[in-house]
């Protein structure tokens, strides 16, 4: 079964700080992974996905994740974080070739300071 | 291009009440899905589409809930004697079959059952 561990609830930064948000994941097979971010009493919103090819991913908003296979990983990073960026973020993976049947993770609250 | 609608946006019930939420979802999209998130957590497939029949519908409390789309296009999410376990804000997405195609999700139903 695969499942998904954001060990960070909360992540508060400063801005212009980088960031970095940590997933790890679980799927015996080659599994697909997103990020999506969540602002207050909306919808989610597709950050980026990963299929295959260069591990290194970019997404919208100067948002980029890596997939390390050895380590089960794909966390997500930013290099400079703006007050707009406070929101939840979701990690999610799904098998091969079933693409919508996500598997997210609980989230992490990024907040950032001005 | 619009994105996935849902309505209403928000719903407050009574325990034993019944409620349906409806989605329509993006032009020529044949996948169709509901998810359900508590609060402080992340969404959790209920059922999924393609075209009219169902996919998967393994997670959906059957005794209570139902989901249709009957022509393959709009969608309807039904939940029969809501209960106050079922407060959630209720998520549908859609997508286009084929490899790669992440699904791209509606601003939600929030459902409070007192």
């Amino acid at each position: 079964a695969q499942s998904v561990t954001q060990p960070d609830a909360r992540v508060t930064v400063s801005e212009g700080a980088s960031l970095q948000l940590r997933c790890k994941y679980s799927y015996s097979g080659t599994p697909y992974l997103f990020w999506y971010v969540q602002y207050p009493r909306q919808g989610l919103q597709l950050l980026l996905k990963y299929y295959s090819g260069d591990p290194v991913v970019q997404g919208v908003n100067g948002f980029e994740a890596e997939f390390i296979k050895s380590n089960s990983s794909f966390h997500l990073r930013k290099a400079s974080v703006h007050w707009s960026d406070s929101a939840v973020y979701f990690c999610a993976v799904s098998a091969t070739g079933n693409t919508g049947k996500l598997i997210f993770g609980l989230g992490t609250t990024l907040q950032v300071q001005p | 291009e619009a994105g996935v609608t849902q309505s209403p946006r928000y719903a407050v019930l009574q325990e034993g009440q019944a409620v349906s939420f409806w989605c329509d979802p993006i032009s020529g999209h044949d996948t169709l899905y509901w998810y359900q998130q508590p609060r402080d957590q992340g969404p959790q497939l209920l059922v999924y589409f393609r075209d009219e029949a169902v996919i998967d519908n393994s997670q959906l409390p059957s005794d209570r809930f139902s989901a249709v789309r009957p022509k393959g296009t709009n969608s309807t999410l039904k939940i029969q004697s809501a209960k106050q376990g079922d407060t959630a804000t209720y998520l549908c997405a859609s997508s286009f079959r084929g490899h790669n195609q992440a699904p791209l999700f509606g601003e939600g139903t929030r459902l409070s059952v007192l």
